[in-house]
């Protein structure tokens, strides 16, 4: 059964950096295209960042572009994402995605990120 | 990267339909076909009951259905059940690998 679990999250001050770490298991991690999708409290799901299977292709949400960066290491089926210039805004709950062919079809539990 | 319009909230008794919209641009809905739908109850993971636009995951049951005409996609749920209460979002490829989400409805059974 794939899994995914984040870890990482916690409460940190505006303009500090923090990093989160996703461990997948249970699939071929390497073949899959892999996700960050966010959601702050009482607000809805937003997409965050995207790396490609091989780490060579990432994209960004305007909101995020320049601050944060989304890495992988298919060596020990993990996905990052660094985030870097904290904004208060970006206080939310920091899910990793698993993407098959079009679908975000495995999703983490979540990591809370708190910017205060 | 604007989010996808959808309607802050619907309601239906049990064993009625509802149907949620959600309405982006050519450069998302409008231009692919490959529209999600999540389901996600407070505290849980978001799951998915509908991708690429009409197709329905294994054991997500044959009253959630979905279609899409021109830049809007739309969800029915039909023979509303008490379990199906919550926040439901769609999600659209927009192109190079990205993604956007919509703005999220609330469906009450009453």
């Amino acid at each position: 059964q794939e899994q995914l679990v984040e870890s990482g999250g916690g409460v940190v001050q505006p303009g500090r950096s923090l990093r989160l770490s996703c461990a997948a298991s249970g699939f071929s991690f390497s073949t899959y295209v892999m996700h960050w999708v966010r959601q702050a409290p009482g607000k809805g799901l937003e997409w965050v960042a995207v790396v490609s299977y091989d780490g060579t292709n990432q994209y960004y949400a305007d909101s995020v572009r320049g601050r944060f960066s989304i890495s992988r290491d298919n060596s020990r089926d993990t996905v990052y994402l660094q985030m870097n210039t904290l904004k208060v805004e970006d206080t939310a709950v920091y899910y990793c995605v698993r993407a098959r062919l079009f679908v975000l079809d495995s999703w983490g539990q979540g990591s809370l990120v708190t910017v205060s | 990267q604007s989010a996808l319009t959808q309607p802050r909230s619907v309601s239906g008794s049990p064993g009625q339909s509802v149907t949620i919209s959600c309405t982006g641009s050519s450069s998302d809905v409008g231009n692919y076909d490959y529209v999600s739908w999540f389901q996600h109850h407070p505290g849980k993971v978001p799951k998915v009951v509908i991708y690429d636009v009409t197709k329905r995951p294994s054991g997500v049951p044959e009253r959630f259905s979905g279609s899409k005409s021109g830049n809007t996609a739309s969800l029915t749920i039909s023979g509303l059940q008490a379990e199906d209460e919550g926040d439901y979002y769609c999600c659209s490829y927009a192109g190079s690998y990205n993604y956007v989400f919509g703005s999220g409805t609330q469906v009450a059974v009453l």
